[in-house]
């Protein structure tokens, strides 16, 4: 059964500090996904890394995939207060279209 | 931009009683999900929908619930009978390709009292 663990859940971080938020998935998964929420909303998509080594970038955030070690990592360059929100990752079994989250990385960003 | 909508953005209803939750995914879009949110917890996945089908669903969606899309633009969650731990926030997205970003709708609040 897939399992996804997200870590730290918390993380408090200074502006213009860089950190990365890890994401590991039990079994072996066709689509890693990476969303955005804030408080009260709905959720943002951010990123789709579908093979090993796919790295995505926008903006602050950049996101890579690595399939053997079954990690995702979300990193934050330079932190801005606008990047405070909930991060979550989430897999795709494989072949299939069920999608499971990790709990969440609650992001505070201190101007 | 296009969105997702869904209706309404907050129900409250008494325990037992059914509700259908709406939605409409953007027009050129395959995929539609259901998925739901307690409040401050992990989002848990409920269903997918292509083709008309069901494709996977989860543990949660037992047959209590159903889905349906009966217009070729509207998506629906009914939950029969509902119950306490129904309460949560309901979340439909819709993507052309899973290989793409999916769309999330603002959420229906679901309050079973």
């Amino acid at each position: 059964e897939l399992k996804v663990e997200q870590n730290p859940l918390f993380l408090s971080m200074q502006e213009g500090k860089n950190y990365t938020i890890y994401c590991n998935y039990s079994t072996t998964s066709d689509r890693l996904y990476w969303y955005r929420q804030d408080p009260g909303k709905s959720l943002e998509s951010l990123f789709v890394l579908l093979s090993n080594g796919a790295v995505k970038q926008e903006g602050r955030l950049m996101a890579s995939l690595d399939t053997k070690a079954r990690l995702s990592t979300l990193h934050i360059t330079a932190a801005v207060h606008d990047l405070s929100a909930t991060y979550f990752c989430a897999a795709t079994n494989t072949g299939g279209f069920k999608t499971i989250f990790g709990a969440g990385t609650r992001l505070f960003v201190k101007a | 931009e296009p969105e997702v909508t869904q209706t309404p953005s907050h129900q409250v209803t008494q325990m037992g009683q059914e509700v259908i939750l709406r939605c409409v995914p953007i027009s050129n879009h395959l995929y539609f999900y259901w998925y739901r949110q307690i409040l401050g917890q992990k989002v848990e996945f409920l269903v997918s929908f292509y083709n008309n089908e069901i494709s996977e669903k989860s543990e949660i969606f037992d047959d209590q619930f159903s889905v349906e899309r009966p217009d070729g633009s509207n998506f629906t969650l009914k939950i029969r009978s509902t119950k306490l731990e129904d309460s949560a926030m309901y979340f439909c997205a819709s993507t052309s390709d899973q290989a793409v970003r999916a769309f999330f709708g603002q959420g229906t609040r679901l309050t079973v009292v």
